[in-house]
């Protein structure tokens, strides 16, 4: 069946880095483009980052541009979000989803791996 | 930037009652990016609508999604246990874009 397993969160400190991970599996994950989407605790959803099934068309919201990168290994069945000059504001569960091509819509998450952002 | 805003805020109903969501975009939008996601405590969310009104994989039809330009409704018929959660609009332009979510709960 058709699972993604988001990994690498914990607590870090302002201004460090974390690389999350999103391990799929149960279908092609080159078929699919995929989005991190984040939850601030109590919060509502916020869309992050967007990357196209071959890795070629990325897209980031204004609040994380120039601070997190995302990418992708199809080969290994994995995306990923390096995150850098991390803020409090960031603290948030992380979400990664996939996007069958062209639906504008996510019809698979992940369970969410939760970052904190804190001194 | 399109903002979406979703009323009410919180909906009170009983478990078998039905229940019809709001979601108002700031200018009109392409009914085909237009999805809606229920999202329980603890939980991923979970896509429902897509398309402002094609079902997503095993959904059941108790749940219903129309509108178009500026209004869009997510209509819940025969509440059962499970509906209680928040349900979020959702909408591409050229971001990604939530609405504030409408928590159903138990009246």
């Amino acid at each position: 069946q058709v699972q993604l397993v988001e990994s690498g969160g914990g607590l870090v400190k302002p201004g460090g880095s974390l690389r999350l991970s999103c391990a799929a599996s149960g279908f092609t994950l080159s078929d699919y483009y995929m989005s991190w989407i984040r939850q601030a605790p109590g919060k509502g959803l916020e869309w992050v980052s967007y990357i196209s099934s071959s890795g070629t068309t990325i897209y980031y919201a204004d609040s994380v541009k120039g601070r997190f990168t995302i990418s992708r290994d199809n080969a290994k069945n994995s995306m990923y979000l390096q995150m850098s000059s991390l803020r409090a504001e960031d603290t948030a569960v992380y979400y990664c989803a996939r996007e069958p091509g062209g639906s504008l819509s996510w019809d698979y998450w992940g369970q969410g791996t939760l970052v904190t952002v804190s001194s | 930037e399109i903002v979406l805003t979703q009323s009410p805020g919180t909906l009170s109903l009983s478990p078998g009652e039905g229940g019809t969501l709001s979601c108002r975009a700031s200018q009109s939008v392409i009914s085909g990016r237009l999805a809606w996601y229920q999202q329980k405590p603890g939980q991923a969310p979970r896509l429902l609508i897509y398309g402002a009104s094609t079902r997503a994989t095993g959904i059941p039809d108790r749940f219903s999604g129309s509108g178009s330009g500026t209004d869009f409704t997510l209509t819940i018929t025969r509440l059962e246990p499970e509906d209680f959660a928040v349900y979020y609009c959702h909408h591409y332009d050229t971001s990604f874009t939530f609405g504030p979510g409408t928590k159903v709960d138990i009246k």
